[in-house]
């Protein structure tokens, strides 16, 4: 299958600074990503919708100033948390689809932990 | 708006034996796809199997398999012949066939005994 490499895997960082999570499709074209966060023991929540070369759609909650997304080529999109509080601690998830490869599947990244101290 | 929801926050099975994760769904959408996705320990997100609305079969992969129906909206996934390496949450997710976009349930915890 297609492959979603998501870097970091683990960051700590301290308060008030800011961190930026990176989503690539290694073998397929990334018409669409996905940005999603998962608190411990519960689902995924989707936080914004990123098509290539346009603003990011974000959920309703979801601060676009605070969560800045970034999807300027076909195979790379940017999660950037920026003036991180500790409750922004959580785990951070893309997705990424394309209509020309299986149309109706995501494939996922490994997922970031963040730790905000 | 899409709503999906599994009651089963958590449950176990025996090694070997068949276990039936329920899942229903509210939706919208005249046409959508309906995924159960696997994660474990390492929560990586895995697809497990994946029905496409319009197909009145039920889809199986190996082990896995599905008993959709429609009207009901209801889409359960059956694992047969359970096995250690299955023990994980298991989501199950919609999507409209127009929107990439999944909305998850709730997550149900599997644990298989050995």
């Amino acid at each position: 299958g297609a492959v979603v490499s998501q870097h970091p895997s683990r960051v700590i960082c301290k308060s008030g600074t800011s961190v930026k999570i990176e989503c690539r499709s290694l073998d397929f074209q990334a018409t669409t990503m996905f940005w999603y966060r998962q608190f411990p023991k519960q689902s995924l929540m989707l936080m914004a919708t990123s098509n290539e070369g346009s603003k990011a759609t974000y959920e309703q909650g979801v601060e676009k100033d605070k969560f800045l997304i970034n999807h300027a080529s076909l195979t790379l999109s940017t999660l950037t948390v920026t003036s991180a509080h500790p409750e922004d601690s959580s785990f951070y998830i893309c997705s990424a689809r394309s209509r020309v490869l299986v149309d109706t599947e995501a494939f996922f990244g490994q997922g970031t932990r963040l730790t905000v101290v | 708006a899409q709503t999906v929801t599994q009651s089963q926050p958590e449950m176990s099975v025996q090694e070997a034996e068949t276990v039936t994760l329920s899942c229903t769904y509210d939706t919208s959408e005249s046409n959508y796809y309906l995924f159960w996705y696997k994660q474990p320990p390492s929560r990586q997100m895995i697809l497990v199997i994946r029905q496409e609305a319009y197909k009145q079969q039920n889809a199986t992969e190996n082990r896995f398999s599905v008993n959709f129906q429609k009207a009901a909206k209801s889409f359960s996934l059956k694992i047969s012949d359970s096995q250690l390496g299955d023990t994980a949450m298991y989501f199950c997710a919609h999507s409209g066939a127009g929107s990439y976009q999944l909305t998850f349930g709730k997550g149900t915890k599997l644990s298989v005994i050995p």
